[in-house]
């Protein structure tokens, strides 16, 4: 079974721009969950959508958005990109029925200059 | 304070140690605990999975939870060079919504 896949691996942009991040989950997984992972920070929940519905928000502005399509796959938007979005973005799939294991993907390296 | 608490380390020990990862919580209101390994430039990796307070053992792992001073152990028996990474500890009250700590990084010296 193929794991979670996430494009692009490395991206660089500059401040005010925005960025679109694509996750593919596992198969059959219906739930896609966001993360942050800075060097102070560590791993931050962002959001968490399951069948195209946004189940749970983390403390983010309203800069970072997400969606999810019928086929599970999501994307992830910020907008007005500050240098402090630099970070590893790591979406993690999931049946989505609870407490059932999260599985991440690689991440992608977003670097904001 | 954060919600987890886990000392970022780094951890050095020879090959062969046993070695103890530890976080503390403060939410009384997280059930499941979890504990993830993260290799350098890649995405975690779930290794241990708990419910409430005990131990589990997966070979030469033994996660440990004691939800009444909200401590949250890893052990790892016989370290291996091949173990060298981040531990991350999560815990949630349920669902997907996952609180990590910051982290520990392991280095296993031959």
């Amino acid at each position: 079974k193929a794991g979670v896949t996430q494009t692009p691996r490395y991206l660089i942009k500059t401040r005010g721009q925005q960025v679109t991040l694509s996750c593919s989950p596992i198969s059959g997984h219906r739930s896609v969950s966001w993360y942050q992972q800075t060097p102070g920070q560590g791993l931050q929940f962002l959001f968490e959508y399951f069948s195209e519905t946004q189940r749970n928000k983390g403390n983010f502005p309203g800069r970072f958005s997400g969606r999810q399509f019928s086929n599970s796959r999501s994307e992830m938007n910020v907008s007005t990109l500050e240098l402090g979005d630099s970070a590893l973005y790591l979406c993690a799939s999931s049946l989505g029925r609870g407490e059932d294991t999260q599985y991440f993907g690689p991440g992608t390296r977003l670097t904001v200059l | 304070q954060k919600e987890v608490e886990q000392d970022p380390g780094p951890l050095s020990v020879p090959e062969g140690a046993i070695v103890s990862l530890n976080c503390t919580y403060s939410n009384s209101a997280f059930q499941y605990f979890m504990w993830y390994r993260q290799y350098s430039r890649k995405g975690p990796e779930l290794l241990m999975y708990t419910y409430s307070s005990g131990n589990k053992e997966d070979g030469r792992f033994t996660a440990q939870v004691d939800k009444s001073s909200k401590y949250i152990s890893l052990f790892i028996r016989d370290s291996q060079p091949s173990d060298s990474a981040t531990y991350l500890c999560a815990s949630t009250g349920g669902g997907n919504k996952l609180t990590f700590g910051t982290g520990t990084q392991l280095k296993v010296e031959l």
